[in-house]
């Protein structure tokens, strides 16, 4: 029973780069979360989506970063132009309903440093 | 806008010491989950609790969640090295973020054998 799996597990991109961070949810589970987390620090909520719709992305910056969840195939983070400030461990999550009620699975994240 | 706040944010112990995190929301929570994350992975679910006073146990771990249901602990028995790792609480959203979860910054466990 896989759980959720993120690729790559180690990026890295040169500043004015763009960043494609994958995210496949647990098997059944339609509800995909995306966390930001700098070295010592706590999980910042970027976007919670379901599949084809963006549910809730206050917690994304209005510029340069964008999340989608196809029909088909993984939910895709997308960072364009990327900046130093951008460099961080990104997790995704996904729950079998929405997380009020139940535990999200992370995965392993995709650590991205920005040269 | 909702808040979940968690002290200590550090805590360093020598092994066979207990420890303790508190978690504190600003509105009343419906429930309130736990995890941990292991230095250099992600993190997992360790439990929900969901009644007002409920107290739950795994081994040397004990949970509890506040009569407000506004606040909760995670207080650890005698830790062990393995217990080494950050302790995230996190509580739902309501209204327009009820889908998501906030997320306490952590405590972060060492402890010295």
């Amino acid at each position: 029973n896989a759980g959720v799996m993120q690729n790559p597990r180690h990026l890295v991109r040169r500043r004015g780069q763009e960043a494609r961070l994958r995210c496949s949810p647990m098997k059944g589970h339609s509800h995909v979360y995306w966390y930001r987390q700098l070295p010592e620090e706590g999980l910042k909520f970027m976007v919670y989506l379901q599949k084809e719709n963006i549910i809730d992305e206050s917690g994304m910056p209005k510029e340069r970063f964008s999340a989608e969840f196809p029909k088909e195939g993984p939910s895709i983070l997308r960072i364009q132009q990327v900046v130093r400030g951008d460099s961080a461990a990104y997790f995704c999550a996904s729950s079998a309903g929405t997380s009020g009620n139940n535990e999200q699975f992370f995965g392993p994240g995709t650590r991205l440093t920005v040269l | 806008g909702q808040q979940v706040m968690q002290i200590p944010q550090y805590q360093h112990v020598q092994e066979g010491e207990d420890f303790t995190t508190y978690c504190n929301s600003s509105t009343t929570l419906s429930n309130i989950q736990w995890y941990k994350q292991r230095p250099g992975g992600h993190p997992v679910f360790l439990i929900q609790l969901v009644k007002s006073g409920e107290v739950k146990k795994q081994k040397r771990l004990t949970f509890q969640f506040g009569e407000a249901k506004k606040n909760s602990s995670l207080h650890i028995t005698a830790t062990q090295t393995t217990d080494v790792g950050t302790y995230f609480c996190a509580g739902p959203g309501r209204g327009s973020t009820l889908g998501r979860l906030y997320f306490g910054r952590g405590t972060q466990l060492t402890v010295w054998p």
